[in-house]
């Protein structure tokens, strides 16, 4: 079946430092792509609609400075989170859904990432 | 605007036990989806099942079956007999438009105690 590769899968690193998050179709192609992030404990919101070839449409209240999103091709997308801080540490998953027949598809997640900003 | 309400934050139940979880929805769009996802511990998303608008039947799969009202508005999800690996957060999801974004509810954490 589809997969979503989602690396890394855990990351710690020192407050002010950017970290990119790349998620990956493995065996089909995706337009759009889809980023999460999730607070202990809390329910999945979601952060911004990658397209490719074009800018990513964000959530009221997520900042594209802070979260940049690049989906250069059909099979990946990246999020990179800049000078990132402690409040930014979260779980962030993405979700593609397969670019062929109905838009209707189901979306695929991948495992997440943990982040942590020391 | 969507929402999803999974109003129950945290369920308890002994093993064998036959446990239902909430989901109440709201859309003025007439064609959406509904999903059931569960997070075990390690974090992932494990897909459940998909149910679309027009298609209001029962569906049971396994120890598992769902029950989609639209005059309620509720898409309830019961775990029959239930096992200790049934132990996780299980989200219910809507999905509408085009763009096909899903908007997730709360979430509830399902305990089950051998």
């Amino acid at each position: 079946g589809a997969v979503v590769s989602q690396h890394p899968s855990w990351v710690i690193c020192k407050s002010g430092t950017s970290v990119k998050i790349e998620c990956r179709s493995l065996d089909f192609q995706a337009t759009t792509m889809f980023w999460y992030r999730q607070f202990p404990k809390q329910s999945l919101m979601l952060m911004a609609t990658s397209n490719e070839g074009s800018k990513a449409t964000y959530e009221q209240g997520v900042e594209k400075d802070k979260f940049l999103i690049n989906h250069a091709s059909l099979t990946l997308s990246t999020l990179t989170v800049t000078s990132a801080h402690p409040e930014d540490s979260s779980f962030y998953i993405c979700s593609a859904r397969d670019q062929k027949g109905n838009i209707n598809q189901p979306q695929h997640f991948g495992d997440g990432t943990r982040l942590s900003i020391l | 605007a969507q929402k999803v309400t999974q109003a129950q934050t945290e369920i308890s139940v002994v093993e064998k036990e036959d446990v239902t979880l909430d989901c109440v929805y709201e859309t003025r769009d007439t064609t959406y989806y509904l999903f059931w996802y569960k997070q075990p511990p390690s974090g992932e998303l494990v897909f459940l099942i998909r149910r679309n608008s027009f298609d209001e039947q029962n569906e049971i799969s396994g120890r598992y079956s769902w029950n989609f009202q639209k005059s309620t508005s509720s898409f309830n999800f019961t775990i029959t007999a239930s096992q200790v690996v049934d132990s996780a957060v299980y989200f219910c999801a809507l999905s509408v438009g085009n763009n096909n974004d899903m908007r997730f509810g709360a979430g509830t954490r399902l305990t089950v105690k051998p």
